[in-house]
């Protein structure tokens, strides 16, 4: 079946980076946008931008611009987002999420959610 | 760019009907869709394009919108149902959310 898998956590400090990681499987992966969602604890749902795994094209909001890449392995059909320069305020869980319909669609709904990577900062 | 306005907390006796907002100046040109999340859980789709179910999705789970509102119904809820719900829209090529609410069932 369609599914993104995600591995559990990371623990980092202040200043450091880290890259999640999204495996998909079940379906073309080069087919479908993926974009990336955060939740901070017991907080609510913040996009961080998509990825074209067909084309390694990316669309991240100007809040994250400079601090967070996203990149793609076609041949593992795995996505990946990294985040630099963290704060205690980057301590969320971190999913990555499938838009709804092959291609772009504007307007596109997540229909597939991954588990998520608990990212801990803290010193 | 548009901010998407929950209420808080929403609470339904087993059975009733419930029905939460989302408000946003954009909303009335721009599709929702909602999500429920359970403690410990992804977000699950619930509605799109305002008022479309995927499938598996129960058909006591319905959308729709009125000017700059969109509303989830949730009739004849179940102790299932409590949860987090969060509204979602695009604007200016952004995704935004709205900031959830708990519902809970008495």
């Amino acid at each position: 079946q369609v599914q993104l898998v995600q591995f559990g956590a990371e623990a980092k400090k202040p200043g450091a980076s880290v890259k999640v990681s999204c495996k998909a499987s079940g379906y073309t992966f080069t087919g479908y946008y993926l974009h990336w969602v955060r939740q901070a604890p017991g907080q609510g749902l913040e996009w961080m931008g998509w990825i074209n795994p067909n084309s390694g094209g990316t669309d991240i909001p100007q809040k994250f611009q400079g601090r967070v890449t996203m990149t793609r392995d076609t041949s593992t059909s795995t996505a990946y987002m990294e985040v630099g320069r963290l704060t205690s305020g980057d301590t969320a869980v971190y999913y990555c999420a499938r838009g709804q319909f092959p291609g772009f669609t504007y307007g596109d709904a997540f229909d597939v959610w991954g588990q998520g990577t608990m990212v801990t900062v803290s010193s | 760019s548009f901010d998407l306005t929950q209420p808080t907390s929403v609470s339904v006796s087993p059975g009733q009907t419930v029905s939460i907002t989302c408000s946003g100046g954009g909303l009335g040109t721009e599709y929702a869709c909602w999500y429920q999340q359970k403690p410990g859980q992804s977000p699950v789709l619930l509605i799109y394009q305002d008022n479309r179910r995927p499938s598996g999705i129960p058909e006591r789970f319905s959308g729709s919108y009125s000017g700059n509102t969109a509303t989830l119904t949730i009739s004849g809820t179940q102790a299932m149902d409590e949860a987090d719900y969060y509204c979602q829209a695009w604007n200016s090529g952004t995704v935004l959310f709205g900031g959830g609410t708990k519902l809970t069932v008495l």
